[in-house]
């Protein structure tokens, strides 16, 4: 059973800090991996996708994905309180998998 | 705006009615999928249909009955529901299904479902 890891939180952050999200996944072979934002009540907002070991940089948000330690985390440089959310990991294949997703909270 | 659109947006149902739920892309994706989620959970995969065919079924009870007309087009047919069904439920789409590289899904707003 492949699986995906995230610490549900909740993470609380001040405003204008660097909000680090965590995840590790369970298959080696996994080559797909997406970071979703979900405001509460709505659907599930695609903000990042990596394939490659390193950094992929678009805007205030960085995905890191190191493959050999089966982890992959976002980081949320200049927190905003619309940044409050929860984001969910997903590690794809035929079908994506889905951590439980981590509460974050940014602190006015 | 989503580029994938669901409607209805919300839905009261009894445990004897039949329903169904719509999506539809015109991104030119020829994937499709349909997903549940609970509160506080992630999304849960129900169907995936890859070139309008059904690729994969996680073992949904029959009494949801999904259906794909076309490549933009994917519905879902509910029938004798139980209260324990009542969630979101939302429709996503990626431009196709691969045990490579997956794409991203892109999912719509979602119909939220409730069961008397």
């Amino acid at each position: 059973q492949k699986e995906v890891e995230q610490n549900s939180g909740p993470l609380s952050v001040p405003e204008g800090a660097i909000a680090s999200l965590n995840c590790t996944y369970s298959d080696r072979g996994s080559q797909s991996f997406f970071w979703y934002r979900q405001y509460s009540g709505k659907s599930p907002e695609l903000i990042m996708s990596i394939y490659s070991n390193g950094d992929k940089e678009d805007g205030r948000f960085t995905a890191q994905l190191n493959k050999a330690s089966q982890y992959v985390s976002l980081l949320i440089r200049d927190s905003q309180p619309s940044d409050s959310a929860t984001y969910l990991c997903a590690v794809g294949g035929q079908k994506l998998v889905f951590g439980q997703g981590t509460r974050l909270t940014i602190n006015p | 705006d989503t580029e994938v659109t669901q409607t209805p947006k919300h839905l009261v149902m009894g445990m004897t009615n039949k329903k169904s739920l719509k999506c539809e892309q015109h991104m030119g994706h020829r994937a499709m999928y349909w997903y549940k989620q609970k509160a506080k959970k992630p999304p849960e995969l129900m169907f995936v249909y890859s070139y309008e065919k059904l690729s994969i079924n996680e073992s949904v009870p029959s009494r949801f009955s999904p259906e794909c007309p076309n490549s933009s087009l994917l519905n879902l047919h509910l029938h004798a529901l139980q209260p324990e069904d009542s969630a979101l439920y939302l429709c996503a789409s990626s431009r196709h299904q691969t045990t490579g590289l997956a794409q991203p899904q892109h999912f719509g707003d979602g119909t939220r479902l409730s069961i008397l």
